[in-house]
């Protein structure tokens, strides 16, 4: 069985700084995914960054970075220069190779101070 | 080109009522998924479904609940005799096309409908 765990429930950032989000899994498998969603205020869950477990570089997109570390299971998100506009849930989420369902981690809550 | 539609956004039902909830996937997208968010967790799991078949209901309640996907027209998700424990987001999402050497299947999710069980 698959497991995400997110160990910060809420974190306060200074805008303009970079901030860490952690997350650890929990698999058998070799090949999986690893993806990281956004979710505002307004509700919506937001695609943010996806990385394969056999990509060997870390996966960037803007300026959402994903810390990929395959032998500590790790798959902590990077925002650089954060921006007001950040503040919402994020929430990191698995799905192993052949299965189409995703597992989630419980979230971060985000909140970046002006 | 529009993302995935679910409606009603928000649903009031009383207890014993029926809630159904709408789902039109992205353009050329034949997968869909629906998942369940209670307050304050992540997302889980409920049904995953091509055009006319339910491929995978393993999350799916064993009562009351049901989920199709016609060959025409939106997504359902069925919720027979709610009761207040049904209270909760459910999304949708959807995906193209599954390659299955693609492991990059990026789901990409409604808005969610906000179900109240009064």
């Amino acid at each position: 069985a698959q497991k995400i765990t997110q160990t910060q429930p809420g974190m306060f950032v200074q805008e303009k700084e970079a901030v860490t989000l952690d997350c650890t899994y929990d698999t058998s498998d070799q090949s999986y995914g690893l993806f990281w969603y956004k979710q505002p205020s307004s509700g919506e869950m937001i695609f943010l960054i996806y990385q394969g477990s056999y990509d060997e570089q870390n996966a960037t997109e803007g300026r959402y970075s994903l810390n990929f570390q395959k032998a500590r299971k790790s798959a902590n998100l990077v925002i650089s220069a954060s921006q007001l506009g950040d503040s919402a849930m994020y929430f990191c989420a698995m799905r192993d190779f052949g299965n189409e369902k995703l597992t989630f981690g419980t979230g971060t809550r985000l909140t970046i101070i002006p | 080109n529009a993302g995935v539609m679910q409606n009603p956004r928000h649903l009031v039902r009383r207890r014993g009522q029926e809630a159904r909830l709408r789902c039109s996937p992205m353009k050329g997208h034949s997968h869909v998924y629906w998942y369940r968010q209670l307050p304050e967790e992540g997302l889980k799991f409920m049904v995953y479904l091509q055009k006319e078949n339910i491929i995978d209901e393993s999350g799916m309640p064993k009562e009351r609940f049901s989920a199709e996907f016609p060959k025409e027209g939106p997504s359902i998700l069925r919720i027979q005799q709610v009761v207040r424990g049904d209270s909760a987001a459910y999304f949708c999402a959807s995906s193209p096309t599954r390659d299955s050497a693609a492991a990059k299947n990026i789901q990409y999710f409604g808005a969610g409908t906000r179900l109240s069980v009064l």
